[in-house]
């Protein structure tokens, strides 16, 4: 079945880390570019970052960069997303999503910084 | 950066009638614009992408057009179960890889 499952949401402080994963099966994970979406409790869609499907270029949005880093293990057809300096409007449901646009969810995975 | 501007913010429509409801670039992003449509508690889903193309199971009744900075989303039918969020998103200049505020379709 072609499907992404993401895992790694959590509570965590604000300042903490947290490191998501979306695990790809029934495709060839490696041909296709990845990204990251987010949507905050009761808002709309915010693209956080793409990644090409040899990992050696990713992209972020302003609102991340310099805190979140996307990459890719192709051999084990998963997608990451580390996370640091997490702060309270970090607090979203969290997509993985496949090429662009994304043709492919995951279920997401939700996210909650607050002390 | 493009902005994509999504309205109206809320549209409010009868089964079996037809929905439109609009988006707009702050720059022209040609054919590269995306809808997905969202229920609540489940993921989006990609309905429209190159403006006008279905994606693999979306339905007739759902058809986009537009170029460049304007662009229409039209349900000729509405069902069901097509009371939801629509967003659009641009891919053609990027990042960021915008979307739209969305556009809920609510049950007049």
């Amino acid at each position: 079945e072609v499907q992404l499952l993401e895992s790694g949401g959590g509570l965590v402080q604000p300042g903490g880390s947290l490191r998501l994963s979306c695990v790809a099966s029934g495709f060839t994970f490696n041909t296709y570019a990845m990204s990251w979406v987010r949507q905050a409790p009761g808002k709309g869609l915010e693209w956080i970052s793409v990644i090409s499907g040899s990992g050696d270029e990713p992209y972020y949005a302003d609102s991340v960069k310099g805190r979140f880093t996307i990459f890719r293990d192709n051999s084990k057809n998963t997608l990451y997303l580390q996370m640091n300096s997490l702060r309270a409007d970090d607090t979203a449901v969290y997509y993985c999503g496949r090429y662009t646009p994304c043709d492919l969810w995951g279920q997401g995975t939700l996210v909650t910084v607050s002390s | 950066e493009i902005v994509m501007t999504q309205s109206p913010a809320t549209l409010s429509v009868s089964p079996g009638e037809r929905a439109t409801f609009s988006c707009r670039a702050s720059q022209s992003v040609r054919t590269n614009l995306a809808w997905y449509q969202q229920k609540p508690g489940q993921a989006p889903r990609l309905l429209i992408y190159g403006a006008s193309t279905r994606a693999t199971g979306t339905p007739a009744r759902f058809s986009g057009s537009g170029s460049g900075t304007e662009f229409t989303l039209t349900i000729s039918s509405l069902q069901s179960e097509d009371f939801a969020v629509y967003y659009c998103q641009q891919y053609n200049h990027w990042p960021p890889l915008s979307f739209g505020g969305g556009t809920k379709v609510e049950m007049k």
